[in-house]
């Protein structure tokens, strides 16, 4: 697995608005995977989303992936306060998955 | 289903003592990782278990060991402790038969502090 980078490293945004994160990565993937993380507690896993698929969509989630840019983005849709968390990608699958430093995501209320 | 537990919660710990720390997966997953995370490395992987066997290793020093029992159970154990070691330890469990990116399920951590 490698190491992807999440870009930014902070957003801060009001109740309501949309959210996007990115994520970029270096070598080819099987899979791509986002995790989020409130303050103090484990990692819960998000959306997996395949090589062969474009775009995949979970709830208020909805992530795409290129694969011939090497990125993937994360969409949050009418964020909530209870969104405050950090978000991981983490390419490649496997277990030895290598997390990046994230994007710490905060919402105003 | 269970989640993933981690025991103890919170550790406090001296300079140079040693320290073991608990997961137990989810029911009928038999991979466990760990990771070490801290505010200046961030998340960093230490090792892997499946079925009893260290199949992945991060590059944290042999003060650093774990292993897995038979019911998927691990612990982690840290020698000579350092101030450095002070972290959240985060262990994490999965279906995954290499390769297929089942996902990894968290515990909540042990907060280790060092003094």
């Amino acid at each position: 697995s490698q190491q992807g980078e999440e870009d930014p490293q902070a957003l801060s945004i009001q109740e309501g608005e949309n959210a996007t994160m990115n994520c970029s990565y270096k070598t080819s993937i099987n899979n791509l995977q986002w995790y989020r993380q409130n303050s103090g507690r484990g990692l819960v896993h998000l959306i997996l989303i395949r090589s062969n698929e474009r775009e995949k969509h979970s709830g208020r989630l909805r992530v795409t992936l290129d694969t011939s840019k090497k990125s993937s983005s994360l969409l949050i849709t009418a964020s909530r306060a209870a969104d405050t968390a950090s978000y991981f990608c983490a390419p490649g699958g496997g277990n030895k998955l290598v997390f990046g430093a994230g994007t710490i995501l905060r919402v105003k209320s | 289903k269970a989640g993933v537990t981690q025991t103890p919660r919170y550790l406090i710990k001296t300079r140079g003592q040693q320290v073991t720390l608990s997961c137990s997966p989810i029911s009928g997953h038999r991979s466990v990782s760990w990771y070490q995370q801290t505010p200046g490395q961030g998340l960093q992987f230490l090792f892997e278990y499946f079925s009893e066997t260290q199949r992945n290793k991060g590059n944290f020093p042999g003060r650093f060991s774990g292993r897995q029992f038979s019911n998927s159970r691990s612990e982690m154990n840290v020698s000579t402790l350092e101030l450095g070691d002070s972290a959240l330890y985060l262990c994490a469990s999965s279906l995954e038969t290499q390769g297929t990116g089942s996902p990894l399920h968290f515990g909540n951590g042990t907060r280790l502090t060092v003094t």
